[in-house]
């Protein structure tokens, strides 16, 4: 099955710096590489996606990029703000056939200081 | 519309007690997903359910955890003779399946099961 190894578990930034979080995946057939957002007693939220087609993908402040070759993807925001504090969760899965659940990675806790 | 909503919020139960956890998807998803996040982890996967049938059970741990999604719509995870190990933030999550379309998997704000 899929394994998702993610890095760093825990990241400290002083507001409006720049933060990375960085992937990788085990499994070639996966295409789809969610990142998911979660703030203390709420669900994941989706906040961008990025599909095997394409090498990366920009919203705001927010861009994803993916290195199929090296099974890799990382998301990088920009101009961080204390309201970006939150656990950040990448994933991946396959978008046909029956395996079409998401693996996630371990989390990123992510602190912006002000 | 409305997202995905999951009642309980909290469920607290005593060690071999049966519990029921309910998710409401978001209207028109046709796909359903259970995961269950241990603290500190990200979700793990459970089941998916396409339409009434369930297409994926390889994530249940064991014969003591069961999901139906009897009309295609809500879904009930169902636990019996709970243990401590169950402890754990049940997500539901659901997306939409066809032509075109990617897994875009949105969650419910989780039930926080606690065993004692």
């Amino acid at each position: 099955g899929e394994n998702v190894e993610q890095h760093p578990s825990t990241l400290s930034v002083q507001e409006g710096d720049s933060a990375v979080i960085k992937c990788t995946y085990s499994d070639s057939a996966s295409n789809y590489f969610p990142w998911y957002k979660q703030e203390l007693g709420k669900g994941p939220q989706l906040i961008i996606d990025i599909r095997s087609n394409v090498g990366e993908k920009k919203d705001q402040r927010i861009a994803v990029t993916l290195n199929k070759t090296a099974k890799h993807f990382s998301l990088h925001i920009t101009e961080t703000q204390p309201e970006d504090s939150a656990v950040y969760f990448c994933a991946a899965s396959r978008s046909s056939g029956s395996a079409r659940q998401l693996t996630f990675g371990s989390g990123t806790q992510l602190t912006v200081l002000p | 519309g409305a997202g995905v909503s999951q009642t309980p919020s909290n469920k607290v139960t005593e060690k071999g007690k049966y519990v029921e956890l309910r998710c409401d998807p978001i209207s028109g998803h046709t796909a359903l997903y259970w995961y269950r996040q241990s603290l500190g982890q990200g979700p793990e996967f459970l089941i998916y359910f396409q339409g009434t049938g369930a297409a994926d059970d390889s994530g249940l741990p064991n014969d003591r955890f069961f999901a139906v999604r009897p009309e295609g719509s809500v879904s009930t995870l169902k636990i019996q003779r709970t243990e401590r190990g169950d402890s754990a933030v049940y997500l539901c999550a659901s997306s939409l399946m066809g032509l075109g379309t990617y897994n875009e998997q949105f969650f419910g704000p989780g039930t926080r099961l606690t065993v004692l």
